[in-house]
């Protein structure tokens, strides 16, 4: 079965900070997508980065960045400068022939809270 | 381009009726996959519609079901409602099946309160 955890519930930080969402994964497809998308208040689910897991190069993608690892089967997500609109639930995803039904498989999410 | 469009965004319910959500995907897209969130559950997968038919399913009761039309448009039901099918129902759009590993769009969702 898949499994997608990210221990961090709630992280507060005040603007112009780094922060680091972490996300563990658990999976036996050899072949397997990785996402993270942002919830704000009005509720739809934003994507933010795919990655797959054959290719473990790490990106920065503006303000983004990702640390991809199958060694811990970790795929950390990082916000440079954060600002007050980076406030919003966080969520891990992963996608593969593993998941309940053949779904993506979420993350419990992480409430990040950006103070001015 | 327009995304997911999802109606209606809010409604209450009494327990024992039904309900039926709609949704839109992105135009082109022709798989639809609906979720529900609640703060208990978190995110979980309900299923998922390609080319009118249904490719995937979550473990949910027989009460939820849904169906997808030619031009790819969703609608998902849930019959004989209960105080806990409250929730945020998702809808997520994506070109080809979604266990291809493509990325799903999701729409603003439908907040179903059940009283």
């Amino acid at each position: 079965a898949q499994k997608v955890t990210q221990a961090q519930t709630e992280i507060s930080v005040v603007e112009k900070e780094d922060v680091t969402l972490d996300c563990v994964y658990e999976t036996r497809d050899t072949t397997y997508y990785l996402f993270w998308y942002k919830q704000p208040p009005s509720g739809e689910l934003v994507f933010l980065i795919r990655r797959n897991s054959f290719d473990e190069q790490n990106e920065i993608s503006g303000r983004y960045s990702w640390n991809f690892q199958k060694s811990t089967s970790s795929f950390n997500f990082t916000i440079t400068a954060s600002q007050v609109v980076d406030s919003a639930v966080y969520f891990c995803a992963l996608s593969g022939s593993g998941g309940v039904g053949g779904g993506f498989v979420f993350g419990p999410g992480t409430r990040l809270s950006v103070l001015p | 381009k327009a995304g997911v469009t999802q109606t209606p965004r809010y409604l209450i319910k009494t327990r024992g009726q039904q309900v039926t959500l709609s949704c839109s995907p992105i135009s082109g897209h022709r798989s639809v996959s609906w979720y529900q969130q609640t703060p208990g559950q978190g995110l979980q997968f309900l299923f998922e519609y390609f080319s009118e038919t249904q490719r995937n399913k979550g473990n949910f009761p027989g009460r939820f079901s849904g169906r997808q039309f030619s031009n790819s448009r969703s609608e998902m039901n849930v019959s004989t409602l209960e105080l806990g099918d409250s929730a945020l129902y998702l809808c997520a759009s994506t070109l080809a099946p979604s266990s291809r590993g493509n990325t799903i769009y999701f729409g603003e969702g439908s907040w179903l309160t059940v009283v």
